[in-house]
């Protein structure tokens, strides 16, 4: 079982904002990342190192994290946002890398 | 730009090794402080981390597919390679290799190759 929990499903209207969190104790001492994957495609990076978006991501794509919890968040949510996106950190040890359960993101 | 291609059988007859490589281009896999790794995505289900590998040849596995888990470097060819064990219908996934960074407390996986979908089937 993974050791970073996800919601499994959110919905967010056309242009609106959603927060996807992602929760596990190593978060308190490790940053999360976060990865957007579209059907049939290959993930790619949204944000690294707590916020930092790679070119090309937009920036209506932000990561914040508080205690054991992490969050991504999309303001103002495009069609193309709709896909499965998944956190990234250490296990609890520090030692090891899990991915997080990941969150299914409809946009409506 | 750096881009990764997966290549190996898509088809693996339980209790054999799957054997798959990753081809890195567009830069040189053993650029000081470079590391790569495997991930792996059953069909319908999340991303599980296998294993990653400096270009030194240090290697970092999973705990749970540690002792069947080998991944190795071949710097001359820009390759590195997966090396899994006794494969059970488990085993079927869709298997990843990226450009693994760690730096500040932050880790990240950018980029990924396209994915090659291995089954394990007689």
């Amino acid at each position: 079982s993974s050791e970073l929990t996800q919601d499994p499903a959110v919905s967010v209207a056309l242009g609106q904002t959603v927060r996807i969190t992602c929760q596990g104790d190593s978060l308190r001492s490790y940053y999360a990342t976060w990865y957007q994957q579209r059907p049939g495609q290959a993930p790619i990076l949204v944000i690294y190192a707590k916020n930092n978006r790679p070119s090309g991501i937009p920036d209506r794509f932000s990561g914040s994290s508080s205690g054991n919890t992490a969050s991504l968040t999309i303001t103002g949510a495009q069609a193309e946002d709709e896909a499965d996106y998944y956190c990234n950190s250490r296990d609890s040890s520090g030692n090891y890398l899990v991915f997080g359960t990941g969150t299914k993101v409809t946009v409506l | 730009q750096l881009q990764l291609q997966e290549s190996g059988p898509g088809l693996v007859k339980p209790s054999e090794t799957l054997s798959l490589t990753c081809t890195v281009s567009g830069g040189s896999i053993s650029s000081s402080g470079s590391y790569w790794g495997w991930i792996r995505q059953p069909p319908g289900k999340g991303l599980e981390w296998i294993g990653t590998i400096y270009y030194t040849g240090t290697t970092y596995y999973n705990p749970s597919l540690k002792s069947r888990v080998t991944i190795s470097v071949d710097t001359p060819k820009n390759q590195f390679s997966l090396k899994l064990s006794s494969v059970t219908a488990a085993d079927t996934a869709v298997y990843y290799c990226a450009k693994y960074t760690t730096s500040g407390g932050g880790d990240w996986f950018d980029p990924w190759g396209q994915g090659t979908l291995v089954t394990v089937s007689s």
